[in-house]
Parts: structure tokens; sequence; C-alpha cells
């Protein structure tokens, strides 16, 4: 079935590093979802893109919709301790409204 | 805006028993989410609802599982006979049509054992 890859799998880093994941797909899509999960809740959204180039940004976090509509970015600039957890791109399939998650980045950010 | 959220948080239960968990959306969002998640997987569509209408279901949702919505609010995702492969963290979201942005609850946690 439709996958998301995400890379890197985890990240191990100090903290005030800046942090950049992506998610890549086989397919178009034509909206991506970035969400954040910590252990033992829901992902909470965090960014989402609708454009095939657009840049968007909330607070510390930069997401992009890449040219291709293939793939997306995040980044994190000087991570603190709270931003541990686990990143998840998404994207609907095909014009549905299922939302495909991606694998999935988990963070870890040492003081 | 209370956000979404669910109930129970967390279910024991013993094989070959029935259980059942609810969703509240948002409470103007007319679309309301199934998903599935099991350890180190990201979240799998089970059901949407719009409105009173479940208009998909995934293959992943077994003759075992139902889900309702009877009035077009609140949701209940019934598992009955369940099996330790059920075992997982079930997810609610809601959206509204034409926002593609769908908000999630924090989970109900399911252990069978």
């Amino acid at each position: 079935g439709q996958q998301l890859n995400q890379s890197p799998q985890s990240m191990f880093i100090q903290e005030g590093e800046d942090v950049s994941m992506n998610c890549t797909s086989s397919s178009i899509f034509n909206t991506w979802l970035w969400y954040k999960q910590e252990p033992g809740e829901g992902p909470v959204l965090l960014i989402a893109l609708y454009k095939a180039g657009e840049l968007t940004s909330n607070g510390r976090l930069t997401a992009q919709f890449g040219i291709t509509r293939k793939d997306s970015f995040l980044n994190i600039s000087a991570s603190i301790p709270s931003d541990v957890g686990i990143y998840f791109c998404a994207g609907f399939f095909r014009n549905t409204d299922k939302l495909i998650f991606g694998t999935g980045t988990r963070l870890q950010v040492f003081p | 805006d209370t956000g979404v959220s669910q109930d129970p948080r967390h279910k024991i239960t013993k094989r070959g028993q029935n259980v059942t968990f609810r969703c509240d959306p948002i409470s103007e969002h007319n679309r309301l989410y199934w998903y599935r998640q099991t350890l180190g997987q990201g979240p799998e569509f089970l059901t949407y609802f719009q409105n009173e209408a479940q208009l998909e279901k995934s293959r992943l949702l077994s003759d075992r599982f139902s889900a309702e919505r009877p009035k077009g609010s609140f949701s209940t995702l019934e598992i009955q006979r369940t099996e330790q492969g059920d075992s997982a963290m079930y997810l609610c979201a809601s959206s509204l049509t034409g926002k593609e942005t769908q908000y999630f609850g924090p989970g109900t946690r399911l252990l069978v054992l």
C-alpha cells in the first residue's frame, strides 16, 4: 500500500541544535501535515501545507512542501528538551479523506 | 473549544470480551475519523463519518469492528470478541468538510490479555 518514508528514523541531539527531517512518497500529495506525538498521547498538529513550494513557520518550526509534491521537510531551530517526541508527516491518499502517515522520526534532545 | 476527547483513556480486557470506545469531536466538526496505532508505527486509517453517514471503511476493519455516529456528534467504536492482535492505541480525529486538517484526541490504549 501507499507509504510515506521518513528520515532519519531517530535523532539524538543536544539542546540548542537545529534539526532537519524529511518525508518522501512515491505518489503526489496535495496536502502535507506535520504532527508531533508524545508518549501515551494523540498526535498534535504542528503545520499544514497546501501548495507545492509553500514554506510555513510555526514558532521555531518551519516546514516546506516540496516542488515535486512528493516530499516535505520539517526543520526545528534551537531545539529544547520539550521538543522530544515522534514527528510524523501525513498526507491525503489520492484525493481521498484517508490520511496516510509516515513512519515517524523519533527526536531525543539532551540538555 | 475543548478539543477532541476520548473515553476511556485505557482499557484492559480479556480475550473474547467486547469493548466499546467513545469519541467526542470538536463541536462544530462534521467529520469524524478512527485510526489505529500499534507500537512504533504511525496511525492507520480505519473508518470515517460525515455527519451520521459512514463513508469509508478500511480493509483493516474486520467484521468484529463496528463504528457508529448515530446523531452526527459523538461516535463509538466497538470491538467484539477481542483478540490479542487488537491491542493498540485507538485514535479519533475530527475535521470540517472542506478543511483538510484533522485534529486528534488523546487516544484509547487497549490491551487484550
